[in-house]
């Protein structure tokens, strides 16, 4: 089975602008997380999806938004990027179809660099 | 709310030598998990093992091998005969069962960078 892919890798981006990644989970994976990682904060969880839906979300303000489509491929968008918001942003998708939490498996990451 | 710790900020290892990653975790939670990835210098974090609080069993695989203990909240990682290759960023999770919406919320640690020197 192919693994979780991220596109672009690599970005770079302006102050102002706004920026949308994507993400393919693993094939039959329905659950899609996404998470910033940066040097002073270290791995924090921004939302997950499911079946096209927000189920859990982490506390970043609103220009942090995502959504999830049909084929459970999931997309985030973070509107007016700011400096802090330069990071490598990882995907990571699992089954989650039942109430046991399942391993998630995670994509190469997209590193955006704000300037 | 939950909690991982590793207080282990940097370790530095001769090839050959073992190695235990420490982690502690803070949960409310009687039913939960634990993970630990491997993040080289890559970036994509790799997948070690999941443990659920009902397995206090100790594994092992190769090399590897993890000791749970729920007395003290601890989920410690060794490596036995490290190499270099065993260089990289180790990350402790904890993901507790949500009930009420099936979601899922890991929780990870700050990581530990191992450096396995030749």
């Amino acid at each position: 089975k192919a693994g979780v892919t991220q596109t672009p890798r690599y970005l770079i981006k302006t102050r102002g602008q706004q920026v949308t990644l994507s993400c393919s989970p693993i094939s039959g994976h329905r659950s899609v997380s996404w998470y910033q990682q940066t040097p002073g904060q270290g791995l924090q969880f921004l939302f997950e999806y499911f079946s096209e839906t927000q189920r859990n979300k982490g506390n970043f303000p609103g220009r942090f938004s995502g959504r999830q489509f049909s084929n459970s491929r999931s997309e985030m968008n973070v509107s007016t990027l700011e400096l802090g918001d330069s990071a490598l942003y990882l995907c990571a998708s699992s089954l989650t179809d039942s109430l046991v939490v399942e391993t998630q498996y995670f994509g190469p990451g997209t590193r955006l660099l704000v300037l | 709310a939950q909690k991982v710790t590793q207080a282990q900020t940097e370790i530095s290892v001769v090839e050959k030598e073992d190695v235990t990653l420490d982690c502690v975790y803070e949960t409310r939670d009687t039913t939960y998990y634990l993970f630990w990835y491997k993040q080289p210098p890559s970036g994509e974090l790799v997948f070690l093992i999941r443990r659920n609080s009902f397995d206090e069993q100790n594994e092992i695989s190769g090399r590897y091998s993890w000791n749970f203990q729920k007395s003290t909240s601890s989920f410690n990682f060794t490596i036995t005969a490290s190499q270099v290759v065993d260089s990289a960023v180790y990350f402790c999770a904890l993901s507790e069962s949500t009930w009420d919406n099936y979601g899922q919320n890991f929780v990870f640690g700050p990581g530990t960078r191992l450096s396995v020197l030749p």
